[in-house]
């Protein structure tokens, strides 16, 4: 059974503050790692994607990935509160098969 | 130019009735996807399309009939709804793993 594990929440964090998400995923042979967020009541647009270990920045957020760990996490730098949505966390075997997601962390950036 | 985009975005019906909810993308891609978010927003996969051919049906209810008439377009039809159908269902598409989602339909089965 393929899995990937979040902690749901919620994660509150004040205005300014690093945001720290973190996911593990149970299937070694994920090879592609995603983070989605998803505001209420809207579809999940992808943030980061990340494939090798190590981390990868962008902008404000910086994806990490740990394989020998199965972790992969999310930092999220100076935290505004339009950050505050779900952030789903998905791994993928290959480019076949279809995305497993967490359950997602809800984040809630406090002003 | 909407990328994906699914219709109805609302739907609402009693147990027991049929439905369908349609999606199309214009991206190109080959594969389309159905997916369920419960109310604790858990996605879960249910079916997988590459080029008009199912590839992966995640152990759903045989109520549950995908089409897909050309790669562009999967549709979901929905028998005998029952309560536990309730939730939002997203389509998505991808050329490799990352997905592009729709707006998603919000059914209500009352």
């Amino acid at each position: 059974q393929k899995e990937v594990e979040q902690n749901s929440g919620p994660l509150s964090v004040p205005e300014g503050a690093i945001a720290s998400l973190n996911c593990t995923y149970s299937d070694r042979g994920s090879q592609s790692f995603f983070w989605y967020r998803q505001y209420s009541g809207k579809s999940p647009e992808l943030i980061m994607s990340i494939y090798s270990n190590g981390d990868k920045e962008d902008g404000r957020f910086t994806a990490q990935l740990n394989k020998a760990s199965q972790y992969v996490s999310l930092l999220i730098r100076d935290s505004q509160p339009s950050d505050s949505a779900t952030y789903l966390c998905a791994a993928s075997v290959s480019g076949n098969t279809p995305l497993v997601f967490g359950k997602g962390t809800r984040l809630s950036v406090i002003a | 130019d909407t990328a994906v985009s699914q219709t109805p975005k609302y739907l609402v019906t009693q147990m027991g009735n049929d439905k369908s909810i349609k999606c199309e993308q214009n991206l190109g891609h080959d594969t389309m996807y159905w997916y369920k978010q419960d109310s604790k927003k858990f996605l879960k996969i249910m079916f997988s399309y590459n080029n008009k051919e199912l590839i992966i049906n995640e152990t759903v209810p045989n109520r549950f009939s995908p089409k897909s008439p050309d790669k562009a377009h999967l549709n979901l039809h929905i028998n005998s709804l029952e309560l536990g159908d309730s939730a939002v269902y997203f389509c998505a598409s991808s050329q490799a793993t990352q997905l592009h989602f729709g707006n998603g339909t919000r059914l209500t089965v009352t």
